[in-house]
């Protein structure tokens, strides 16, 4: 079945470091990959999504690649800040479906 | 971006009884809306997949006569706990697409149960 792995956190970080959450996907059928954010005492929000092979989904500074050849979904910040602590979630879609699959959650520290 | 309400935000029932959470779509239509379960510190588990005029989709291992899904219309979801046990507690969240064909879902805050 599909299923989303991601690294394990807690991930505690200094202001302006660099972020790497890594995420891989099974590779089952063409989905759409995506990163959802979940801030402290809020719903997840979407953060960004990519829907096929190489196409790099942005936001706030974020980014991931898709990367078919190592069914891969990074999600990447050059600098991250205080406001950016929260728990992230890779997800991907069903095949032909709305269905989510998601990623155990990372969540993220930053410290001043 | 489209708006999903939950209501209520956190409930807190004694054990035996039933509770009922909404789920809104606030400014587009949903045909389909999910439900998920969260535990502490881990991931959203899929519960049902909810069809507006239809039965609900349970996901294997899920008991749908515990978990009762509603969904009346194009912009309401309710799921209700039936005799609610404290294994029952747990943070229970919707989302939506905004239109149909795309995969991009939107999530409501979600709703803290917890039973004594």
């Amino acid at each position: 079945g599909n299923s989303v792995t991601q690294m394990e956190g807690p991930v505690t970080l200094s202001e302006e470091a660099f972020l790497t959450i890594n995420c891989t996907y099974t590779a089952t059928g063409y989905p759409s990959l995506f990163w959802y954010v979940q801030y402290p005492g809020e719903g997840l929000q979407l953060l960004l999504k990519a829907t096929k092979a190489d196409d790099k989904g942005s936001n706030k500074g974020f980014e991931a690649t898709y990367r078919k050849e190592t069914t891969s979904f990074h999600l990447e910040k050059g600098s991250v800040q205080v406001s950016d602590s929260a728990v992230y979630f890779c997800a991907r879609s069903g095949a032909g479906s709305y269905q989510l699959t998601f990623g155990k959650g990372t969540k993220l520290s930053v410290i001043p | 971006g489209a708006v999903v309400s939950q209501h209520p935000s956190w409930v807190i029932c004694k054990s035996g009884t039933s509770v009922k959470i909404e789920c809104r779509s606030l400014d587009f239509q949903a045909t389909t809306m999910f439900w998920y379960r969260q535990f502490p510190k881990q991931s959203l588990m899929l519960m049902a997949t909810s069809n507006e005029g239809s039965k609900a989709t349970y996901e294997q291992g899920v008991e749908k006569d515990k978990f009762l899904i509603n969904h009346a219309s194009l912009t309401l979801s309710t799921l209700t706990v039936t005799s609610a046990h404290p294994e029952d507690s747990s943070f229970y969240i919707c989302s939506a697409p905004d239109a149909v064909g795309t995969d991009t879902q939107y999530f409501g805050p979600g709703t803290r149960l917890t039973v004594l």
